[in-house]
């Protein structure tokens, strides 16, 4: 069963658009939303996490958008560079101090890439 | 401040064989977890260690075990390796009681298997 839906899978813009990529997920247990940035050969990195208490989070160039209804939430880069070609990957997980809420559940990745 | 840690970065082994990786959680997390991402996929969570005991396991089979040290570093075991185990094992830390559940990663440990 997969928990977290994420497209699209793939998404070329051109330097300074602003690439999207949406999640959605299933479990209304969740309730802690990391966006993972993952270059070739590295480990994912930590860009950006929202909680659903708030609708829309930024740092620096990054955005995330979250709708609890729906149970979406989005990514976006503003001013898109070609140094932010990576593949992305949304996560969910469970806060609280119960065991197991530092399960990550993923997406399937999305490979961005920035065109000069 | 070291980030997470994990050795050895790369390694082929025969099917067959039993491999050993190792993590050193980020300075401060007691908490490790273990996650396999195979190539052009998303991570999957394989288990987690807290306290020294497994503390949730994911749809993965008894091949894989794990350790963890009072130091709070961990192992991950993988016995009687299939090609299918090929892939880039991930070590994740984390702070049980500390809100934000920052979860980070390590760098990856690419298995082979021939």
């Amino acid at each position: 069963q997969q928990q977290v839906k994420q497209s699209p899978q793939s998404l070329i813009v051109q330097k300074g658009g602003i690439p999207i990529i949406n999640c959605a997920y299933e479990n209304t247990a969740f309730d802690y939303f990391p966006w993972y940035q993952q270059f070739p050969g590295k480990g994912p990195a930590l860009l950006i996490a929202i909680r659903p208490d708030v609708s829309e989070k930024k740092e620096g160039r990054f955005t995330i958008s979250f709708n609890k209804s729906a149970k979406q939430f989005s990514l976006h880069i503003m001013d898109s560079q070609p140094g932010d070609s990576a593949t992305y990957f949304c996560a969910a997980s469970k806060s609280g101090s119960g065991f197991g809420n530092e399960k990550l559940t993923f997406g399937t990745g999305t490979r961005l890439t920035i065109i000069p | 401040d070291a980030g997470v840690t994990q050795s050895p970065t790369h390694l082929i082994k025969t099917r067959g064989q039993q491999v050993t990786l190792r993590c050193s959680p980020k300075s401060g997390h007691d908490t490790v977890s273990w996650y396999q991402q195979a190539l052009g996929q998303g991570p999957q969570f394989i288990f987690q260690y807290y306290e020294e005991e497994e503390r949730q396991r994911g749809n993965f089979p008894d091949r894989f075990s794990g350790h963890q040290f009072p130091n709070y570093s961990s192992e991950l075991n993988v016995n009687a390796l299939l090609l299918g185990d090929s892939a880039l094992y991930l070590c994740a830390s984390s702070s049980r009681g500390v809100s934000g559940n920052t979860i980070y990663f390590g760098e990856g440990s690419w298995l082979t298997v021939v």
